[in-house]
């Protein structure tokens, strides 16, 4: 079972470039999210998916765009990278109770 | 109000020894309080988790003791081993309509047990 499965695991962008991070689960979960993890600050959520076609903003969303086409798959857009955006991204999805998150991308924006 | 508070930031604790991490919340609509165990490298898994209609759950080492009128949970384990150095993460969240499932997480707690 592949679970949450994140590409790619490492990238390095230079200031104003863009990126899709994807993520896909076989899981056949509704909810669906992605979170950011910065040092001692544990993990900020920037946008959810509570089902395909519908997504909405999290805690943190500036700077970030996402679309949800199916249950699968949820990508995540950075438009004009910034340094703030340097971080560790995980994907997540949960059937509603719980959450079960990918390894994650380590990006730097420099 | 959605803030989720986490103590102590880092922790070291004899192998054998017991592990205490405690959390604490505001929004009393929080009805879902996971921990979260992450090794270096590696994405947050699921390590227990509890309601708040009960006041303790036990799995192996591991315990959560929950108390809802002081709004405090913590977690236990018990006789430490060195393969429990990780972060450990404290979560609440809330379920029905649009805030299904939705995490807010604690800071965060690095534990080093010491053989």
């Amino acid at each position: 079972n592949a679970g949450v499965t994140q590409t790619p695991k490492f990238r390095i962008l230079k200031i104003g470039q863009s990126m899709t991070l994807q993520c896909t689960q076989d899981m056949n979960h509704n909810y669906m999210y992605w979170y950011r993890q910065d040092p001692g600050m544990g993990l900020k959520l920037i946008y959810y998916s509570v089902g395909a076609g519908i997504t909405d903003k999290g805690e943190v969303p500036n700077g970030y765009n996402v679309s949800r086409s199916t249950t699968e798959d949820f990508p995540l857009r950075l438009e004009l990278a910034a340094p703030s955006q340097t971080s560790v991204y995980f994907c997540a999805s949960s059937p509603g109770w719980g959450a079960f998150f990918g390894q994650g991308t380590r990006l730097t924006v420099v | 109000q959605q803030q989720v508070k986490q103590s102590p930031q880092s922790l070291i604790v004899q192998k054998g020894g017991i592990s205490i991490i405690n959390c604490a919340y505001e929004n009393t609509a929080f009805d879902y309080f996971p921990w979260y165990q992450q090794f270096p490298g590696k994405g947050p898994a699921l390590l227990i988790a509890i309601r708040p209609d009960v006041s303790e759950k036990k799995e192996g080492r591991f315990t959560i003791s929950f108390n809802k009128s002081a709004k405090q949970f913590s977690l236990h384990i018990m006789d430490s081993q060195p393969g429990d150095s990780a972060t450990y993460f404290c979560a609440a969240s809330i379920h029905g309509s649009s805030n299904t499932g939705k995490l807010i997480f604690g800071q965060g707690t690095t534990l080093q047990v010491k053989p």
